[in-house]
């Protein structure tokens, strides 16, 4: 069975532009939900969405933005970047509230 | 509002040397405890769930066991293929995210 994939794999942004991410679920899972990771603040809740719907949200600011579509692909998207959101970005789904949550390999986000 | 600490930061073993690393948490509610593996710029890979104290679940070396306050991650005999940085994290009944501790750096020298 196919794990959580993530594209790209690798980006490298400016101050100010605006990036979107990509994922790609275990086949059957309904759920996603993005995480941050970053060396000081360790790995924080973004957001997740099932049945194209966001359910849960972090405590993050409004520049950080996400859908699912109807075969739960889920994008999320980061608009007028700052240096302080060079990080790690996690995808992870599962079948539903309470299931074990399976991570993809990430995006390295590197904003100069 | 739900919290996780891991100790140590970071262990150093020799290999065959065993240890434990611990989880302790607060959550209002226990829907799950999960401990995740992690190798340097790469995702965490899942390695147990617990669901409620007293639980335990074993996988080759690892053995991960859980308390109304805590869990530890035994590691027995461990090998230089064990090294990498373990992960535990919580999540509370009705919500979906997962709060995580800030990872034991495990070292296993040969």
């Amino acid at each position: 069975k196919a794990g959580v994939t993530q594209t790209p794999r690798y980006l490298i942004k400016t101050r100010g532009q605006q990036v979107t991410l990509s994922c790609s679920p275990i086949s059957g899972h309904r759920s996603v939900s993005w995480y941050q990771q970053t060396p000081g603040q360790g790995l924080q809740f973004l957001f997740e969405y099932f049945s194209e719907t966001q359910r849960n949200k972090g405590n993050f600011p409004g520049r950080f933005s996400g859908r699912q579509f109807s075969n739960s692909r889920s994008e999320m998207n980061v608009s007028t970047l700052e240096l302080g959101d060079s990080a790690l970005y996690l995808c992870a789904s599962n079948r539903d509230n309470g299931d074990t949550q399976y991570f993809g390999p990430g995006t390295r986000l590197t904003v100069l | 509002e739900d919290q996780v600490t891991q100790s140590p930061e970071a262990l150093r073993l020799q290999e065959g040397e065993s240890s434990s690393l611990n989880c302790s948490y607060t959550v209002s509610g226990l829907r799950g405890l999960f401990w995740y593996r992690q190798d340097p710029g790469k995702g965490p890979e899942f390695l147990f769930t617990l669901y409620s104290a007293g639980e335990e679940k074993e996988k080759e070396r690892l053995k991960a066991t859980l308390t109304k306050k805590e869990s530890f991650l035994h590691i027995t005999a461990p090998k230089p293929e064990d090294s990498a940085t373990y992960l535990c994290a919580v999540q509370g009944t009705g919500a979906q995210k997962l709060v995580f501790g800030q990872g034991t750096r495990l070292t296993i020298n040969p």
